[in-house]
């Protein structure tokens, strides 16, 4: 089984400034994934950054970077330079490897100042 | 073009009444699932079959049914057993293995009256 937790339900941040979006897991798998998907007003489904658990190093995605902290099960974004297009819901979700169980979180709505 | 595709977008359904919701993909992938949306409770997991002929139940899978006769297709069947079945509901889909990431439908907005 696998949790994941959003502790934060609404952030506001400045457009052009930064902001850390938080996000918590559990599991007992070694073998997993990590993901922040973006839902814009459309209700859409958009993959912002993914992270495989193997890997040391941070994941980025020009603007968009994570802090993946695998002991202690913490997976935060990093949104640099804010843009009005940036608000939206955001997701965290975790996926095994080896039975594709894919579980999200409740999720962080942000907003973004002009 | 490949994707997800979902219908209805918008459904009205009459309490005590079962209904399909459609989920179909021609990105050839393995996995497939569906997930229920409410407000402040994210998106949670109802079925996900990795296989053709084999699903898992998710968290909130009472009061749901699915089926996997075909690669492209995982209808998702909302039961009269379902006590809240207004919702948002997004089918998604993913290769599976090494390959990451799930791509989502548009999704389907069921209305239970």
């Amino acid at each position: 089984a696998q949790t994941v937790t959003q502790s934060q339900p609404e952030m506001s941040v400045q457009e052009a400034e930064t902001v850390t979006l938080s996000c918590t897991y559990d599991t007992s798998e070694s073998d997993y994934y990590l993901f922040w998907y973006k839902q814009p007003p459309s209700r859409q489904m958009i993959l912002v950054i993914r992270q495989e658990a193997y890997k040391q190093q941070n994941a980025t995605e020009n603007r968009f970077s994570v802090n993946f902290q695998k002991a202690a099960k913490s997976f935060s974004l990093k949104i640099s330079d804010s843009q009005l297009g940036d608000a939206a819901m955001y997701f965290c979700a975790s996926k095994l490897y080896n039975n594709n169980d894919m579980r999200f979180g409740a999720g962080t709505r942000l907003t973004v100042k002009p | 073009d490949g994707g997800i595709t979902q219908s209805p977008k918008y459904l009205f359904r009459k309490e005590g009444q079962n209904v399909t919701l459609s989920c179909e993909q021609n990105l050839n992938h393995d996995a497939m699932y569906w997930y229920r949306q409410d407000p402040g409770q994210g998106l949670r997991l109802i079925y996900y079959s990795q296989i053709v002929n084999d699903f898992q139940k998710g968290d909130i899978a009472e009061g749901y049914s699915v089926s996997r006769e075909k690669k492209e297709s995982f209808p998702l069947t909302v039961t009269s057993a379902q006590k809240n079945p207004t919702a948002f509901y997004l089918c998604a889909s993913s290769i599976g293995g090494l390959v990451t990431e799930a791509f989502f439908g548009q999704g389907t907005r069921l209305t239970v009256v």
